[in-house]
């Protein structure tokens, strides 16, 4: 089972909205509700930012939002900022016994 | 609060093993799963292992080809990642993450990593 798919850039301009994807199978992505997404500042740890594929942690902006359909999850960013540059990660529980979690192969985002 | 402090990482020859250890302080490891992940310079995320909150059951990646162990110390509130055999590929800031849940759900906290640097 290999990473889920993310398309490794997406850029924009503050305040434009951005759509990243996250394609897997329906032995993670399809299977469950358990998509989460992290944002990883250079240097940092990741933060979680989406859990439960469209709940948001306390303290995160309700600028970023999370969806899916199907084997494909997606997170929007309304109304870009210059602090969401940073890379972002999409992560899914597996229907394997030895695989699980699986993340996303990661896309950076970059503000014009 | 909740806070994870991972140490333990360091430069290591191929073949040779380390210990990491990470402390959780503001729940208890016997409530919560918590897991290793490792990202490898300029490279993703990748789950390395996990150790069930209240089974204590270890999970791996296949890919480690059991050459790592966990491990916690209930009193201590300390996870461990025990690595054996190491590889020039195992070079990551591994992280210690724990889990909403107990296993399989999401990783609501992370420490900020520790360096292992495999080369000779």
């Amino acid at each position: 089972q290999s990473a889920l798919t993310q398309p490794a850039s997406v850029s924009g301009s503050p305040g434009q909205s951005i759509t990243i994807s996250c394609t897997g199978t329906g032995s993670d992505v399809g299977s469950h509700t358990l998509v989460s997404w992290y944002q990883q500042h250079p240097g940092r740890a990741p933060k979680l930012i989406i859990y439960d594929v469209n709940k948001r942690p306390s303290g995160v902006s309700r600028r970023f939002s999370g969806a899916k359909s199907g084997n494909t999850a997606s997170l929007t960013i309304s109304g870009l900022q210059t602090e969401d540059e940073a890379d972002y990660y999409c992560c899914s529980s597996t229907t394997s016994d030895t695989l699980l979690y699986v993340f996303g192969t990661g896309t950076r985002v970059t503000v014009l | 609060e909740v806070q994870l402090l991972e140490s333990g990482g360091d430069l290591v020859e191929p073949g040779g093993s380390l210990r990491l250890s990470c402390v959780a302080t503001g729940f208890s490891l016997s409530d919560h799963a918590v897991s290793w992940v490792r990202q490898a310079p300029g490279k993703g995320l990748e789950w390395v292992s996990s150790l069930s909150g209240y089974h204590g059951s270890a999970k791996y990646a296949d890919s480690l080809q059991g050459r790592f162990t966990i491990s916690r110390d209930n009193s201590k509130n300390t996870l461990y990642l025990q690595m054996y055999s190491l590889r020039v590929e195992d070079t990551a800031v591994y992280y210690c993450a724990k889990d909403y849940g107990d296993l399989r759900y999401f990783f609501d906290f992370w420490g900020q990593g520790a360096l292992v640097t495999v080369s000779s």
